[in-house]
């Protein structure tokens, strides 16, 4: 697609249950991204792919966030037993042929912990 | 550790007027600033992109650019209509070694243009 679709558009969980959240890349797309959005404007990276490998994954919380990209498959990224800082909105991006490309980025998931 | 910072935090200005918003970076060592504007609720639509080699791009009513050595970026917007109203972020892309490739994103101004 000519967009990067994130899916579901919002997820509310309990504490302690666990989140998926899934993205779909721009068709011929080779980066994808995913930032985590607490206040406003507080951006954190989380992960990079370069296709089904992970690039860069320097600010993953490794304790219970896990991420993948297959082929042929939207990216996910799994948060096992959400805590209540975990409230925030996920967005994915993607860019075309270098990391440091324009990153396009989806709508988000607005993720709920309770 | 790089720090973004953007300067106003947020901005009212009358339609029609130029206006400029500025973004400041501790660590000159980038690859490329991205600027970006967020609607309330919606993703990030990415605005224009400066490589670090270049001064300056435009595109339509908006034109950015880069002082690397000042660690510092302006957007200018000319002529500023209601639909310009959105928080304006701008993101910088470290040098590309190894597997760097996040960006560390400014404070964000939040715009507002009145009729």
């Amino acid at each position: 697609g000519e967009e990067v679709a994130q899916t579901p558009k919002h997820l509310v969980r309990g504490e302690g249950q666990k989140a998926k959240l899934y993205c779909a890349p721009i068709k011929g797309h080779s980066y994808v991204f995913w930032y985590q959005q607490v206040l406003k404007n507080e951006f954190k990276f989380l992960i990079s792919f370069q296709n089904e490998n992970v690039f860069d994954e320097t600010g993953m919380p490794k304790e219970r966030f896990s991420a993948k990209c297959l082929p042929n498959s939207p990216c996910s990224l799994e948060i096992q037993a959400t805590k209540l800082e975990d409230s925030a909105v996920y967005f994915c991006a993607s860019s075309q042929f270098l990391p440091t490309d324009t990153q396009y980025f989806g709508p988000g998931t607005r993720l709920t912990v309770l | 550790k790089q720090e973004v910072t953007q300067i106003p935090a947020a901005l009212s200005v009358p339609e029609g007027e130029n206006l400029v918003l500025n973004c400041s970076f501790t660590d000159s060592a980038i690859y490329n600033l991205q600027w970006f504007r967020q609607d309330p609720g919606k993703g990030l639509t990415s605005l224009l992109l400066i490589q670090s080699s270049q001064r300056e791009q435009t595109s339509g009513r908006l034109n950015a650019s880069l002082d690397k050595s000042s660690g510092r970026s302006t957007l200018y917007i000319a002529a500023s209509q209601p639909g310009d109203s959105a928080t304006y972020l701008c993101a910088v892309s470290p040098t590309a070694t190894g597997t760097a490739s996040k960006l560390t994103f400014g404070t964000g101004t939040r715009l507002q243009v009145t009729l």
